[in-house]
């Protein structure tokens, strides 16, 4: 099958610029989740929808970041504007379901550069 | 103080030998317990999966859940230079709302 598809997979803008990342899931995955991973952490979750309705944005920066997952099936992840603590590397994952035993599957990401 | 505590690393180690990777945590309702590689420049794959306290065994890797000490555990044994990576740990109360470590470097020197 093929894998989670994410682009660009590289994005340099200066601070304050607006960007788009875009994500196309696994077919047939319901969950599509959206992670920050700064240099030298973990992915932190920013928010999870499952088809296209959101289930969890609490750690999402709602003030400078959108999302939204029309028909349920492709995302788009928006920073306006960004600042430099932004530059981090952007992943996006799906799942079959939101619930438990089913694994995440996550594209390559989208590396930002804000500077 | 972190939910998730992991060893940066870097942990350097030669072909063939036995490594250990490990994780504690502080939230105690954490119940579903994962490990994660991450090769450079590419996306997390799962390659662990365990539910509660115990060990579960696929080929090479090993991982163990202590519950009782909050501690979780990744052995991989005759590591293999292709092994080098990023390690994460990562683990959820409820369904698929994952709290990652920061992840543990790993070369294995042939």
């Amino acid at each position: 099958e093929a894998g989670v598809a994410q682009s660009p997979r590289y994005k340099i803008i200066e601070k304050r610029q607006s960007v788009a990342f875009w994500c196309n899931p696994i077919s047939g995955h319901a969950t599509l989740y959206w992670y920050q991973q700064i240099l030298g952490q973990g992915p932190k979750l920013l928010i999870q929808f499952q088809n296209n309705g959101v289930v969890d944005d609490s750690q999402l920066p709602k003030d400078r970041f959108s999302a939204e997952r029309l028909k349920g099936v492709d995302s788009t992840l928006k920073i306006q504007p960004a600042k430099l603590e932004d530059s981090a590397v952007y992943l996006c994952a799906s799942s079959k379901t939101g619930i438990d035993n089913s694994p995440l599957h996550f594209g390559n990401g989208t590396r930002l550069t804000v500077t | 103080q972190k939910e998730v505590e992991q060893d940066p690393g870097p942990l350097s180690v030669p072909e063939g030998a036995i490594v250990s990777l490990n994780c504690t945590y502080s939230n105690s309702a954490f119940q579903y317990f994962m490990w994660y590689r991450q090769y450079s420049r590419k996306g997390p794959e799962l390659l662990m999966y365990t539910y509660s306290s115990g060990n579960k065994e696929d080929g090479r890797f090993t991982a163990q859940v202590d519950k009782s000490s909050k501690y979780i555990s990744l052995f991989i044994r005759d590591s293999q230079p292709s092994d080098s990576a990023t390690y994460l740990c990562a683990m959820s109360v409820y369904g698929n709302k994952l709290v990652f470590g920061a992840g543990t470097i790993l070369r294995v020197k042939s």
